[in-house]
């Protein structure tokens, strides 16, 4: 079956530093890739989608210039956390969807930020 | 703005029972609504989909339904056992638009405990 891993699992950061977080289809092509957050015992929300190759849409209330997406190729994603704050501290998961397939996505393992 | 909300919030049962979780949702112009189960601290896995034109659907001792036109499902889940806890989330799909292509809205979850 499909897989999507994400690296790092875990990640541990001072205030202030930035944090990247990738996003990999291993076995398929993903033009679409789904970043959320959540927080304990919460809902996973939607941060942004990412198309290969253009500009991630982001939701009502994330801020681009924090959460910076890159979806540069078709099997990686990055989410890059600038100058994160303890408020930050969440488990980020993302998702793919397969190419020409409009039905099924696919969700990695998640990363647990804790910032300090 | 789709909201997904999920019923109970915990359970807790013994080995053997047969469990309902209930999610609803405020708009039934969807494309499919999902279960999951998520494990602590982990991704995602999918149990179930429903398409909006399918009233069930079955995988061994699950059981999902669907009744669009009162924005309501239903996760059975028949003879329950200790490695069935986790948490369920249900989410729906919207009828896509735009950019956001396949994007979910999740509930918050029912956290499941079986006890042997």
């Amino acid at each position: 079956g499909a897989v999507v891993s994400q690296h790092p699992s875990r990640v541990i950061c001072k205030s202030g530093t930035s944090v990247k977080i990738e996003c990999r289809s291993l076995d398929f092509q993903a033009t679409t890739m789904f970043w959320y957050r959540q927080f304990p015992k919460q809902s996973l929300m939607l941060m942004a989608t990412s198309n290969e190759g253009s500009k991630a849409t982001y939701e009502q209330g994330v801020e681009k210039d924090k959460f910076l997406i890159n979806h540069a190729s078709l099997t990686l994603s990055t989410l890059t956390v600038t100058s994160a704050h303890p408020e930050d501290s969440s488990f980020y998961i993302c998702s793919a969807k397969i190419a020409g397939i409009t039905d099924t996505q696919y969700f990695g393992p998640g990363t647990r930020l804790t910032v300090l | 703005k789709q909201e997904v909300t999920q019923i109970p919030a915990a359970l807790s049962v013994p080995e053997g029972e047969n469990l309902v979780l209930n999610c609803s949702f405020t708009d039934s112009a969807i494309y499919n609504l999902q279960w999951f189960r998520q494990d602590p601290g982990k991704g995602l896995t999918s149990l179930l989909l429903i398409q909006s034109s399918q009233r069930e659907q079955t995988s061994g001792r699950l059981n999902a339904s669907l009744d669009k036109s009162s924005g309501r499902s239903t996760l059975y889940i028949a003879a329950s056992q200790p490695g069935d806890s986790a948490t369920y989330l249900c989410a729906v799909r919207p009828i896509d638009r735009g950019s956001t292509l396949g994007r979910l809205y999740f509930g918050r979850g029912t956290q499941l405990t079986v006890w042997p």
